[in-house]
């Protein structure tokens, strides 16, 4: 069965940061594209990055609201993937889902960006 | 970035049907390789139920249907339930990015 977990939200103020980690069972990791989506109170859903398998050249994609300042990594060896978040906005605020390519989904772990 | 458009909210009957529509501001939705719809219900994380516009996941029941339709995507739920009652949302890539609808409450009454 996959299981996706994802940790390391809490509260952090603006200008802080944070590294999320999501650790995986059940599928192929390694041959996996895994995203991160996070679920905000002003903007509703919001595909954040995307990272591709070591064949295709590790290749990271990022949402314009966060590139520059979200970095998207991953660990074959280790199952997981991570999500860097620094210079954090109030507006980041929301709870972060890692998932495959849309298809299965961790319960996800919030993130509260306050002063 | 893309704005992409969906009912705010539609409400159907117990055994009946409606239609979710997904319209992306750039223009007609063409390519069914993007486009995913999923529910989420309070409290739980989206659940995927449509892939390639019009694809059921192996978990999706056979009521929900997807399909391009006039430019717009959609996902029609047929002989509706009180469980389906939930937001779903579509998520197509606009040829840079990926981009969710800003969903629609489906009350089922």
């Amino acid at each position: 069965e996959e299981q996706l977990a994802e940790s390391g939200g809490g509260l952090v103020k603006p200008g802080g940061s944070l590294r999320l980690s999501c650790v995986t069972s059940g599928f192929s990791f390694r041959n996996a594209w895994m995203s991160w989506v996070r679920q905000t109170p002003g903007k509703g859903l919001q595909w954040v990055a995307r990272i591709k398998t070591q064949s295709d050249g590790y290749t990271t994609e990022y949402a314009p609201f966060v590139k520059g300042r979200f970095t998207i990594s991953r660990d074959d060896s280790e199952n997981t993937v991570y999500l860097q978040m620094n210079s954090l906005k109030s507006d980041d605020t929301g709870v972060y889902y890692c998932s495959t390519s849309f298809d299965y989904w961790g319960q996800g772990t919030l993130v509260t960006v306050s002063s | 970035q893309t704005v992409v458009t969906q009912e705010p909210s539609l409400t159907v009957s117990p055994g009946g049907t409606v239609t979710l529509t997904c319209a992306s501001g750039t223009g007609a939705v063409t390519s069914a390789s993007f486009l995913n719809w999923f529910q989420q219900k309070p409290g739980q994380a989206p659940r995927p139920l449509i892939w390639s516009a019009t694809n059921r996941h192996t978990w999706t029941p056979a009521r929900f249907s997807g399909s391009l339709l006039g430019g717009n995507a959609a996902l029609t739920l047929s002989g509706v339930l009180p469980e389906d009652e939930a937001d779903y949302y579509c998520l197509l890539h606009d040829g840079a990015t990926w981009v969710f609808g800003g969903g629609t409450k489906l009350t089922v009454l």
